[in-house]
């Protein structure tokens, strides 16, 4: 079974530039998340999917992110215009209905603003 | 509010026995899970309590106490590849909920 598949890996950009990232979830996961990790800490929510309804984005800077999952499989998260304080790794994971729902996280995006 | 608390590091020697320590208030419960980072790579699903006590698996356990608001992860005969971070999460309500996270614990096995 494919685990969580994001792309790119790293992405260097200067401040003021937008970027977007990209997340397919294992096949079947109806909950799709996406998380922030600063170095140093642990990753932190920006958004949760439920099919392809945003249930929760409370955390999510919404003047300059935004989040789409059209069809409610893949999923793309973008930035715009990046800031230096936004350099992170995003993650983005996914989960399944019922049981208690163990998340699986994809490798992450390291991204760097310049 | 939410507050998980962790070591920030720890250093251990191989072959030994290291225990880490997780506490957590959160304005619910509904389960505990342990994840390892390896730097640069996705966290990794390690255990998952939601009942008091200890789950084994292997050279690694967990235990929970839900009174005390206390976890501790166990990880025996450690091994160099053991070295990672650590990272102790909560769910505070069921379903599919986010996890709130600690800042990790970031482990080292020395020879």
């Amino acid at each position: 079974e494919a685990g969580v598949v994001q792309s790119p890996r790293y992405k260097i950009i200067e401040k003021k530039q937008p970027v977007a990232f990209w997340c397919n979830p294992i096949s079947g996961h109806n909950t799709l998340y996406w998380y922030r990790q600063n170095l140093g800490q642990g990753p932190e929510l920006l958004i949760r999917y439920e099919n392809e309804e945003a249930v929760d984005d409370s955390q999510l800077p919404k003047d300059r992110f935004s989040a789409e999952r059209l069809k409610g499989v893949d999923s793309t998260l973008k930035i715009q215009p990046a800031e230096l304080g936004d350099s992170a790794v995003y993650l983005c994971a996914s989960s399944s209905s019922g049981g208690y729902n163990e998340q699986f996280f994809g490798p992450g995006t390291r991204l760097t603003v310049l | 509010g939410q507050n998980i608390d962790q070591p920030t590091e720890m250093t251990a020697t191989e072959g030994a026995i290291v225990q880490i320590n997780c506490t957590y208030q959160t304005s619910g419960f509904n389960g505990l899970f342990w994840y390892q980072q390896h730097a640069g790579e996705a966290p990794t699903f390690l255990s998952y309590n939601v009942l008091d006590g200890l789950e084994e698996k292997g050279r690694f356990s967990s235990f929970l106490s839900r009174s005390k608001g206390y976890s501790y992860l166990l990880l025996k005969e450690l091994q160099m590849k053991d070295s990672a971070s650590y990272l102790c999460a909560v769910r505070d309500i069921a379903g599919n909920t986010p996890l709130v996270f600690g800042k990790g614990t970031r482990l080292s096995v020395i020879a």
